[in-house]
């Protein structure tokens, strides 16, 4: 069964970089595309990028100028970086695997507060 | 990027009742479309994709149906375990955008 698991700060200041990493196990990271997604308190979805197995990105317009989304195949690892962050960046954030998100993580909740 | 509309917002059923919810997406999306059930405090759980697809493991109470602009998913007798905030999402183009949600209540 596969599963994803986030992790990193739960609290970030604003204007530095938000960090986050999502561990895979349980299947392969190969031939998959890797994403993000957050929420916002009481709030819907939103997609955020993602990234293939073999290093291509593609990411939110809305978000683009911000985010990085990089892949460490042998850790099995995935990574966010969103810059420059506001109050309006405090979300649960989600990884989640391919185009229609068949396994989730359980969610990482980060406060942007000073 | 494509919009996607859901309505209701929110429903108030019964136990047993059969339940539908709509999504329409702002362009034809061939059937690029997954449904999510999701909890409080919880991640969304898969349920469907490619608009009628079940996922491995979701019961066949779940059906989706649609193609283009409209989709439905439907409950076929709520239960209990239903109540929960209902999202699609259109993976046809970029960005991946996802409905507004549907929030499923007791009557």
């Amino acid at each position: 069964q596969v599963q994803l698991q986030e992790s990193g700060p739960g609290l970030v200041k604003p204007s530095e970089t938000l960090s986050l990493t999502c561990i895979v196990s349980g299947g392969a990271i190969s031939n998959y595309y890797w994403s993000w997604i957050r929420q916002p308190p009481g709030r819907g979805l939103e997609w955020i990028g993602y990234i293939y197995h073999s290093g291509t990105t593609n990411y939110n317009p809305s978000l683009e100028s911000r985010v990085t989304i990089s892949l460490d195949t042998s850790k099995k690892q995935f990574s966010l970086k969103l810059s420059s962050v506001t109050a309006a960046d405090t979300a649960v954030y989600y990884c989640a695997r391919d185009h229609y998100f068949d396994y989730w993580g359980q969610g990482a909740l980060v406060t942007v507060s000073s | 990027d494509i919009q996607m509309t859901q309505s209701p917002s929110s429903l108030s059923a019964s136990i047993g009742d059969r339940v539908t919810i709509t999504c329409r997406a702002s362009q034809g999306i061939s059937s690029y479309l997954a449904w999510f059930q999701q909890k409080p405090g919880k991640a969304p759980k898969s349920l469907i994709y490619g608009a009628s697809s079940l996922q491995s493991g979701v019961p066949s109470k779940f059906s989706g149906s649609g193609s283009g602009t409209d989709f439905t998913l439907t409950i076929s007798s709520l239960q209990p375990e239903d109540f929960a905030t209902y999202y699609c999402q259109q993976y046809n183009s970029y960005p991946l955008t996802f409905g507004g949600g549907t929030k499923v209540e007791i009557k």
